[in-house]
């Protein structure tokens, strides 16, 4: 079956501008996340949303980052007034269930590299 | 805050067994370890998780002992294909169940 797939796969824009990323997920999945890798770095968890429950915004870095999840399903990460920090592969997954005691797999879309210039 | 402290990188020869081992402070009681892979240019993939003991699956086998303040991912014979990086993650103890990843251990088969 389709797997998560992120849209654009590359991004190039100019400091100053907005940008949106888009995040299609599993179909079924409840569960979306949103993490930024800089290179050679580890993933930094921004955001978590779960059904129509509020998402957890708790890892976003500045009020710049936004998110949305229209209708339980497509997921667009906004960055408003780009900086050259935000430059990074942002990665989206998803999962069937909310984590538990155990951790349900997430499934991870190809990213998509923003460069911010 | 958890914390997980892995190896930055390591070595090792088609057909040999590589355990990378990761050290995990501060994680919640009851929750899982897990550990993923990731190739160049792609998102990360799940590998493996336990809770304590020992899980094995046919990727990996994962060793969790009683105190849980560490665990090691074993790959049996690793070939060329293996060469990735390999992160544990473990949820944050307390009200913040913050899922926390580790930096990574790059790992490199040789032939």
């Amino acid at each position: 079956g389709a797997g998560v797939s992120q849209s654009p796969s590359n991004k190039v824009t100019e400091k100053g501008k907005d940008v949106e990323l888009r995040c299609d997920p599993i179909s079924g999945h409840t569960a979306l996340y949103w993490y930024r890798q800089s290179l050679g770095q580890g993933l930094e968890f921004l955001i978590y949303f779960q059904g129509n429950s509020a998402p957890d915004k708790s890892g976003l870095p500045s009020d710049r980052f936004s998110a949305e999840r229209t209708g339980g399903s497509v997921s667009t990460l906004t960055i408003q007034r780009t900086q050259q920090e935000d430059s990074a592969v942002y990665l989206c997954a998803s999962s069937l269930k909310p984590p538990g005691l155990a951790e349900y797999e997430q499934y991870f879309g190809p990213g998509t590299r923003l460069t911010v210039t | 805050l958890a914390k997980t402290t892995q190896p930055i990188s390591m070595d090792s020869y088609e057909g040999q067994e590589v355990n990378i081992t990761c050290s995990h402070n501060n994680i919640a009681t009851n929750d899982y370890i897990t550990w993923y892979q990731q190739f160049p240019s792609q998102g990360p993939r799940f590998i493996i998780q336990g809770y304590k003991t020992k899980v094995t699956n046919e990727v990996a086998s994962l060793f969790i002992p009683a105190d849980r303040k560490s665990s090691t991912l074993s790959l049996p014979r690793v070939s060329l294909s293996d060469t990735a990086v390999y992160y544990c993650l473990a949820r944050n103890a307390g009200n913040n169940r913050k899922l926390i990843w580790g930096l990574g251990t790059s790992l490199a088969v040789n032939p």
